[in-house]
């Protein structure tokens, strides 16, 4: 059974400074999701990352994968108050297509 | 462009009362669409999936069932609905099973 486990689950930060969420999985893994939740809304599409090494940024965020630690991390960037929101990793084992297994989120807080 | 739409957007149902929510989507032929349950404060975990009419996969038994009348609506039922059913529902659609999902707005469903 696939577990995905996500740190911390809950993260207070102050604008202007950085920090990195992290998702780590069990097992073997095609590809992986960031997805990002605002209270009360769905989710938002954020990063696909297909490969060992694979990077994507998008403002302020970034994403990597390491396939061979089975960890995938979200790096922010001088933060702003407008990234609280909770984050999801989400990961698609190896052989099963579509199945998405998510993680238990991370709610961040950016404080002014 | 493509847009889902999910129907109702709340619902408040006594328990054992029946449930039907509906998902469509526009702008694409032939998705791949998808269930989603999120509880309070929780993941999201995958309910079902389909890759075409008629055709659906079943990731949790439980007193939920669904169907896909036709290519673009997905409905999500119960006969009787427990207590436990309350949460957070959502529905996905991606075009091909090692595409991004993208996420409906989400029924939120009080069970009392």
């Amino acid at each position: 059974e696939l577990k995905v486990e996500q740190n911390p689950l809950f993260l207070s930060m102050q604008e202007g400074k950085n920090y990195t969420i992290y998702c780590n999985y069990s097992t073997t893994s095609d590809r992986l999701y960031w997805y990002r939740q605002d209270p009360g809304k769905s989710l938002e599409s954020l990063f696909v990352l297909l490969s060992n090494g694979a990077v994507k940024q998008e403002g302020r965020l970034m994403a990597s994968l390491d396939t061979k630690a089975r960890l995938s991390t979200l790096h922010i960037t001088a933060a702003v108050h407008d990234l609280s929101a909770t984050y999801f990793c989400a990961v698609v084992l190896t052989g099963t297509a579509s199945k998405l297994t998510f993680g238990t989120g991370t709610r961040l807080q950016v404080t002014l | 462009s493509q847009t889902i739409h999910q129907w109702p957007a709340t619902l408040v149902q006594p328990v054992g009362s029946p449930l039907s929510l509906e998902c469509t989507v526009e702008g694409t032929s032939n998705p791949n669409l998808y269930w989603y349950r999120q509880a309070a404060g929780r993941g999201l975990q995958l309910l079902f999936y389909s890759v075409g009419i008629g055709q659906i996969s079943s990731e949790v038994p439980q007193n939920l069932s669904a169907s896909r009348p036709q290519d673009r609506q997905f409905i999500l039922s119960s006969k009787k609905l427990l207590l436990s059913d309350s949460g957070f529902y959502l529905c996905a659609w991606s075009a091909g099973l090692e595409e991004t999902q993208y996420f409906g707005p989400g029924t939120r469903l009080l069970v009392l």
